[in-house]
């Protein structure tokens, strides 16, 4: 069984200040994490993935995020957010093929 | 097109009739998988297809859900008589081959939005 659980539906931060979502997991096994963004009207876009290997890992658009496994969580970062960083994202886990999302996490950025 | 493709982008049809809803995969995709989004429950896994593998269907809601893969690339989505609890967000994916151990990242298309009135 997985789950994943994102802290905060709703995030507003300042234009340059620091973005940080949190998400942490539930899984049986050795996990597969990412986190995808969702622009209005649009599907979902990778950001980044965690497999194995350096648990520090960087996406695009500026983003990371990092496993920690003794605390089970994989929490996105951004250290200036950006006004097109306004949007929906989403903590998902995997083990298998079946992804399993988190209830997501809107993001808006103040001017 | 380089992703995925759905049809159609806008859904609205009267409760009781049948819709069915087009994903059309990246080409070279053997995975392709259908999730659900709903204000009320989230994303949800429906549908999983890999190959000429038997699909997953334990993500289905109900009987009135089905689909189907044809010559391992498009596939089509049919929910049957449907209710207003079916309004939703439909959502395509397709990866390279997947299963246990993959970590073959899912490609989304913008989704069919269906509306039952």
């Amino acid at each position: 069984a997985q789950s994943v659980t994102q802290l905060g539906s709703h995030v507003s931060v300042s234009e340059g200040a620091l973005v940080l979502l949190r998400c942490n997991y539930s899984s049986s096994v050795p996990p597969y994490l990412f986190w995808y963004v969702q622009y209005p009207n649009q599907g979902l876009q990778l950001l980044l993935k965690y497999t194995t290997g350096a648990t520090l890992v960087k996406g695009i658009n500026g983003f990371e995020a990092e496993f920690k496994k003794s605390e089970t969580s994989f929490h996105l970062t951004k250290p200036s957010a950006h006004m097109s960083d306004a949007a929906e994202y989403f903590c998902a886990v995997s083990n298998d093929y079946k992804l399993s999302f988190g209830a997501g996490t809107t993001v808006t950025v103040r001017a | 097109g380089a992703g995925v493709s759905q049809s159609p982008s806008n859904k609205v049809t009267e409760k009781g009739k049948d819709v069915e809803l087009r994903c059309d995969p990246i080409s070279g995709h053997t995975a392709l998988y259908w999730y659900r989004q709903s204000l009320g429950q989230g994303l949800e896994f429906l549908i999983y297809f890999q190959g000429n593998s038997a699909p997953d269907k334990s993500g289905l809601p109900s009987d009135r859900f089905s689909a189907e893969r044809t010559g391992g690339s498009v596939s089509t989505l049919t929910i049957q008589r449907t209710q207003q609890e079916d309004s939703a967000v439909y959502l395509c994916a397709s990866s390279l081959a997947a299963g246990r151990g993959s970590n073959q990242p899912q490609h989304f298309g913008d989704g069919t939005r269906l509306s039952i009135l």
